[in-house]
């Protein structure tokens, strides 16, 4: 089966880091570009960051852009997100995603996790 | 303010037919990408309903369908059902941003 699982999530004060993971199994990790989205309570999603299934390529929302950053370990079929200088804005649910097309770019989200709460505040 | 823009609601009675809307611009839809769908259902995760503008993922009721024409995109469903009530999320890439883009998303009741 298919399935991706997030955590790492937890309340942190304004200012500080924190680094989520997501441990993929039942498919060829190192195949598949990986993307974070997150998703503030009650909100819509937001795409937050992709890597591609060699690490090769980054890409940050501006709203992120040079606080997070996305990496990956193929050896451990895992995905990260180091998050820092953590702002009361990134307060939301933190959900990974696999791409459909093996070592593809701009396919779609076909299996997500089930989400990481983070939460920011004093 | 997302890039694309969805109505915030939509309903419609059980056994009817809704749409619904995401409209964009010529840096994403209209600059030829694909536009793929969500269906997130009360607490659960998102989940592909519609990719590469009008396919369904397998296990996905053919009640589900979408369209893609000039700068916007369209879901609809036919035979709607009380299990149908969720948010709905259209997605696609925009160049100008360089960023993978939202819709806002669609609430559907089912009255």
């Amino acid at each position: 089966e298919v399935q991706l699982v997030e955590s790492g999530g937890v309340v942190v004060q304004p200012g500080g880091s924190l680094r989520l993971s997501c441990a993929a199994s039942g498919f060829t990790f190192d195949d598949y570009t990986m993307h974070w989205v997150r998703q503030a309570p009650g909100k819509g999603l937001e795409w937050v960051s992709l890597i591609s299934w060699d690490g090769g390529s980054t890409y940050y929302a501006d709203s992120v852009k040079g606080r997070f950053t996305i990496s990956r370990d193929n050896s451990k079929n895992s995905l990260y997100l180091q998050m820092n200088s953590l702002r009361t804005e990134d307060t939301a649910l933190y959900y990974c995603a696999k791409i459909e097309t093996a070592m593809a770019i701009l396919d779609a989200f076909d299996i997500w996790g089930q989400g990481t709460m983070v939460t920011v505040s004093s | 303010q997302s890039v694309l823009t969805q109505p915030p609601s939509v309903s419609g009675a059980p056994g009817q037919r809704v749409t619904i809307s995401c409209t964009g611009s010529s840096s994403n839809i209209g600059a030829g990408y694909d536009v793929h769908w969500y269906q997130q259902l009360p607490g659960t995760a998102p989940k592909l309903l519609i990719y590469g503008n009008s396919n369904r993922p397998s296990g996905v009721p053919d009640r589900f369908s979408g369209s893609k024409s000039g700068t916007s995109a369209s879901l609809a469903i036919t035979g709607l059902q009380a299990e149908d009530e969720a948010d709905y999320y259209c997605q696609s890439y925009d160049s100008s941003l360089r960023e993978w883009v939202f819709g806002g998303g669609t609430k559907l009741t089912v009255l």
